[in-house]
């Protein structure tokens, strides 16, 4: 079976300054992809980053950035030059890559806020 | 940009009662799923979808829980008596195969 856990129930960071966000995971599969999800207080669901166990290099979407430490099966997210929009509740997701699909696991989240 | 839809929005009803949840995955995916989110915890998988029949399914969704695509392009969750510790926000996703999975806006449902 597959667990994430993201330690910091809460982060707060200045407007403009980077974030990472913790996050472990376990598995005995190698074959995985690991992703990170925001959700505004709207409630909505938006995907932001994937990597997947096999890739060479670290994700990068925009601002965001995925540091994947294989070795101590971490995926921290890296949010560059945070806004205040920035600020809302952050899970990292799991699942394994077989054929077909196979569900996301999820961690508890963490809550960043961007103060100005 | 295509997108997952859900309806409705936000969902009241009594404890017992029975709710559909709809959902309009995004049209050249294959694979569905429901999630759902109780309030202030993580998103927990119900059950995924995948050639007009159930692929995997969690402890959670037991008996109570159901699913159909009736029709090419909606997917729907039925829940037939519902309870209390039914409350959460529902989620539906889909992907193409291999790809990133994409959720719709969420139900929310209350239960009372």
């Amino acid at each position: 079976a597959q667990k994430i856990t993201q330690t910091q129930p809460g982060m707060f960071v200045q407007e403009k300054e980077a974030v990472t966000l913790d996050c472990t995971y376990d598995t005995s599969d190698p074959s995985y992809g690991l992703f990170w999800y925001k959700q505004p207080s709207s409630g909505e669901m938006i995907f932001l980053i994937y990597q997947g166990s096999y890739d060479q290099q670290n994700a990068t979407e925009g601002r965001y950035s995925l540091n994947f430490q294989k070795a101590r099966k971490s995926a921290n997210l890296v949010i560059s030059a945070s806004q205040l929009g920035d600020s809302a509740m952050y899970f990292c997701a799991m699942r394994i890559l077989v054929s077909g699909n196979t569900p996301l696991v999820f961690g508890k989240g963490t809550r960043l806020s961007v103060i100005a | 940009e295509p997108e997952v839809t859900q309806t409705p929005s936000h969902q009241v009803t009594q404890m017992g009662q029975e709710v559909i949840l709809r959902c309009v995955p995004i049209s050249n995916h294959l694979y569905f799923y429901w999630y759902r989110q109780i309030l202030g915890q993580k998103v927990e998988f119900l059950v995924s979808f995948y050639n007009n029949e159930i692929s995997e399914k969690s402890e959670i969704f037991d008996d109570q829980f159901s699913v159909e695509r009736p029709d090419g392009s909606n997917f729907t969750l039925k829940i037939r008596s519902t309870k209390l510790e039914d409350s959460a926000m529902y989620f539906c996703a889909s992907s193409a195969p291999g790809y990133e999975q994409y959720f719709g806006p969420g139900t929310r449902l209350t239960v009372t």
